[in-house]
């Protein structure tokens, strides 16, 4: 069975470029999360969606925005990128987008702006 | 405020020296706490979810046990490929929107 999967898996930005990262989760899966992890950390909620609609948001600027689409797969969407921003980007996704199902995370998107 | 803190930040062993990872926690309302594991440049892998005080679980030579205020996952005779980050998350209802929040992580090399 296909976990759930991340595009692209790395990339390099320049300071005020915007950037798209998509993420499609587990089959049957309807519950997606987005995550940024700075090395040496653990990994920081910024969205998560369940059912197309947003269900939390964590401590990030307007800039980060996200979205998710009828088949459930997501798009985490960053404006006016800074250095700051580099970081690896994590999509998760669960069965349900309450209780305590267990997180199932992609590989991620490695991010560096410059 | 959730907080989740974990020790150590890092653990050398030596393979078949058993040992124990700590998560400590300050939540209200508990429904969950997980386990996963992270290998350089993967994403979390998830080990267990612990619901209740008391509660163990077992997964080859890991286990991981819960009390009221912290949990631990014990590693009896590790070997190099145990060699991982080892996250801990909590869930607590926060306004119905049940986010887990992590640890730093414990970084564990076991050397052969």
């Amino acid at each position: 069975d296909a976990g759930v999967t991340q595009s692209p898996t790395h990339l390099i930005k320049t300071r005020g470029q915007h950037v798209t990262l998509r993420c499609s989760p587990i089959s049957g899966h309807k519950s997606v999360s987005w995550y940024q992890q700075v090395l040496g950390q653990g990994p920081q909620f910024i969205f998560q969606y369940y059912e197309k609609e947003e269900r939390g948001r964590g401590n990030f600027p307007d800039r980060f925005s996200a979205r998710q689409f009828p088949n459930y797969s997501s798009e985490l969407n960053v404006n006016a990128l800074l250095l700051g921003d580099s970081a690896l980007y994590l999509c998760a996704s669960s069965l349900v987008g309450q209780g305590s199902s267990p997180l199932h995370f992609g590989n991620g998107t490695r991010l560096t702006v410059t | 405020e959730d907080q989740v803190t974990q020790s150590p930040e890092a653990l050398r062993l030596q393979e078949g020296e058993s040992s124990s990872l700590n998560c400590s926690y300050t939540v209200s309302g508990l429904r969950g706490l997980f386990w996963y594991r992270q290998d350089p440049g993967k994403g979390p892998e998830f080990l267990f979810t612990l619901y209740s005080a008391g509660e163990e679980k077992e997964k080859e030579r890991l286990k991981a046990t819960l009390t009221k205020k912290e949990s631990f996952l014990h590693i009896t005779a590790p070997k190099p490929e145990d060699s991982a980050t080892y996250l801990c998350a909590v869930q607590a209802a926060s306004g119905g929107s049940y986010i887990p929040t992590f640890g730093r992580g414990t970084s564990l090399i076991v050397h052969p």
